[in-house]
């Protein structure tokens, strides 16, 4: 079936450093979603955006709706060590609750 | 807390055997839920639409006969992995929203490791 690509597929940072990701499509979505899941676990919703061009905040967590409705941003400002996960970004459309997942970012701090 | 809840969280068994895996919604009414697989680094793909009521809709490649799905509370999914093999062995996730028809978002239970060896 179909994927969204994220990118970048992993990320090696420091504690303390910003980290931008982004995913993007072949075609529209009326609703992008991002999530985290650590090993093990399923996935745990982070941020959902509803709006082309809606810019939505938790916490130290940013996400963006692209405004061409294909594609999505997701920023963590001063991560920490719980950041540490594989963050996937899901797009899904009105009337149709399916969602389709982005490949995966792996996020690992470096002590 | 959570919203989904799953269970088992482990399975191993022989291969030959049957494996039921519950989804419950705790304190909400979920009419639909979705059955997910996630192989080892990869993303999550979903299996099948689970609808209270009526027969599960399937994705193209999934095979009906060999993941049984009944959702016969509005609490309550199952998925069966009938006559299991090692290459079913995968993580499997399943998810519920609040409300069906509405774009209120998924939320996921925290999956079922199933081990075939």
């Amino acid at each position: 079936g179909q994927q969204l690509n994220q990118s970048p597929q992993s990320m090696f940072i420091q504690e303390g450093e910003d980290v931008s990701m982004n995913c993007t499509s072949s075609s529209i979505f009326n609703t992008w979603l991002w999530y985290k899941q650590d090993p093990g676990e399923g996935p745990v919703l982070l941020i959902a955006l509803y709006k082309a061009g809606e810019l939505t905040s938790n916490g130290r967590l940013t996400a963006q709706f692209g405004i061409t409705r294909k594609d999505s941003f997701l920023n963590i400002s001063a991560s920490i060590p719980s950041d540490v996960g594989i963050y996937f970004c899901a797009g899904s459309n009105f009337g149709n609750e399916k969602l389709t997942f982005g490949t995966g970012t792996r996020l690992t701090i470096i002590p | 807390g959570a919203v989904v809840s799953q269970h088992p969280s482990r399975v191993i068994c022989k291969s030959g055997t049957s494996v039921k895996i519950e989804c419950r919604s705790l304190d909400f009414q979920a009419t639909t839920m979705f059955w997910y697989r996630q192989f080892p680094k990869q993303s999550l793909m979903l299996m099948a639409t689970s609808n209270e009521g009526s027969k599960a809709t399937y994705e193209q490649g999934v095979e009906k006969d060999k993941f049984l799905i009944n959702h016969a509370s509005l609490t309550l999914s199952t998925l069966t992995v009938t006559s299991a093999h090692p290459e079913d062995s995968s993580f499997y996730i399943c998810s519920a929203s609040y409300t069906t028809g509405s774009n209120q978002p998924q939320h996921f239970g925290d999956g079922t490791r199933l081990s075939i060896l």
